[in-house]
Order: C-alpha cells, then sequence, then structure tokens
C-alpha cells in the first residue's frame, strides 16, 4: 500500500471556526490532491499541488485553501467551516505524467470524516 | 469539463453469480484514462481496474474485467463468481492523458447475496 496518512480521521467542529487537515505521504510523489465525497457526488477535486508551493484549484475550491512546504506534507484549511462542508475529505497522490504514455494511478489516504455543526 | 455517469445508484448479486455495472462518459478528448474503484465499508479506495482509450482491448483483472465502448463512451464493469467481500461502493472515474485530477461518477452501491 502507498504511504499516505490523513489526520485527524475524525473531526466535529463548529460553524465559523478554522480547520485544517493534514495530508502525509512516504513515497516522494510530486501530485497531491485533495478530493470530498459527499452521497450522489461521488469524490470531487478541491485543490491539487504539482510540487512544493506549486497549487491549483479544482472543480470545487470555493471556501478552501491549501499549502505545500514540504513534498510528503499537504495541508487544506477551511478558514471558516460551514455546515455545506461536512463531507469526507480525502487525500491523492500521484507520480508525474508519463510523456511515453501508460498509467498515472492516485492512490488515496483512509479519509478523514469532518462534521460541522 | 468530463462527466461520468453511473446510472444504478444501487445493484445486487447473489454470491457466485456475475453481474455488471454500468458507467458512461462526456468527452471531446480522444486519449484518456478509465478507472473503475471500489470503496469497502472502510472507506479505503482500492483500484480495480483500468484502462487506456487508445487500447482496443477490454482490460481483466481476475474476476474483473470491462467492456470498453469507445465510440459509444461506455466503460461496464463485470464482476464473475461473485464474492461476499466484493460488497462495496463501485466508483467509475475519468482522467485526461496528462490531466491532474479525475472525474468521479455518483457511485453504484453493490450488495452481495449469500
Amino acid at each position: 500500500d502507498a504511504g499516505i496518512t490523513q489526520s485527524p480521521r475524525h473531526k466535529v467542529t463548529e460553524t465559523g471556526t478554522p480547520v485544517t487537515l493534514r495530508c502525509h505521504q512516504t513515497e516522494n510523489h510530486r501530485y497531491m490532491y485533495w478530493y470530498r465525497q459527499d452521497p450522489g457526488h461521488g469524490l470531487r477535486l478541491i485543490h491539487y499541488s504539482y510540487g512544493v508551493k506549486d497549487t491549483d484549484k479544482g472543480e470545487v475550491s470555493d471556501g478552501y485553501s491549501v499549502s505545500r512546504s514540504k513534498t510528503e506534507d499537504f495541508l487544506l484549511t477551511l478558514e471558516s467551516a460551514t455546515s455545506s462542508q461536512t463531507s469526507v475529505y480525502f487525500c491523492a497522490i500521484s507520480g508525474s505524467p508519463r510523456p511515453s504514455g501508460g498509467y498515472n494511478e492516485q492512490f488515496f489516504g483512509p479519509g478523514t470524516r469532518l462534521t460541522v455543526l | 469539463a468530463q462527466t461520468v455517469t453511473q446510472s444504478q445508484p444501487e445493484m445486487s448479486v447473489q454470491e457466485a453469480e456475475t453481474v455488471t455495472l454500468s458507467c458512461t462518459y462526456d468527452t471531446s478528448e480522444s486519449d484518456y484514462y478509465l478507472f473503475w474503484y471500489k470503496q469497502p465499508p472502510s472507506r479505503q479506495m482500492i483500484l480495480v481496474i483500468r484502462q487506456e482509450a487508445y487500447k482496443q482491448q477490454n482490460a481483466t483483472e481476475n474476476r474483473f474485467s470491462v467492456n470498453f465502448q469507445k465510440a459509444a463512451k461506455s466503460f461496464s464493469l463485470k464482476i464473475s463468481d461473485s464474492q461476499l467481500g466484493d460488497a462495496a461502493m463501485y466508483f467509475c472515474a475519468y482522467r485526461s492523458l496528462w490531466g491532474n485530477d479525475m472525474r468521479f461518477g455518483a457511485g453504484t452501491r453493490l450488495t452481495v447475496k449469500p
């Protein structure tokens, strides 16, 4: 299994409070991703990173920010949590795209269940 | 943007029987990847099978196989000899050849009856 951990695994917080989720990898992969999973929507990309200090927005980025100061860590921050951000959050990693083609599989962490009351 | 549709929210199958999960997608690209992921109650996302769009041959992994119909933009998953451990949510996903993210369908919950 790919070495990806997420912390915390569960969190309950109140509306308006800041929340930071951490993703840590031991695979030295260049790309890291944050997804959220909601019933009826599958997984949707929030933000991703293609290197240290290099990040970009995904499909549902509003209300979220990210930071990557080291290859191994990718942080997701909810500056002021809202009830609509109650979800399960997944981190994923992958290697760089291959010029010769071939698979570029994403490996997923165990997920973090966040409840915003 | 590419979209992925799984039209079956729930499916059930008898143990040892065969079941097919449907997936369709919308894209204007000619080269891309398609994946099926399994998510058991543990919540871990597990890659089941993958297909490169430029390969005509359908991918197979043990009891799992796909029926890839590029013109119809269809990518169904067939599970043969179903086992109790196959019970899970199954997600179909699309990724562009050079893309940095995957587009997921809403998922199909598979129940396996003993």
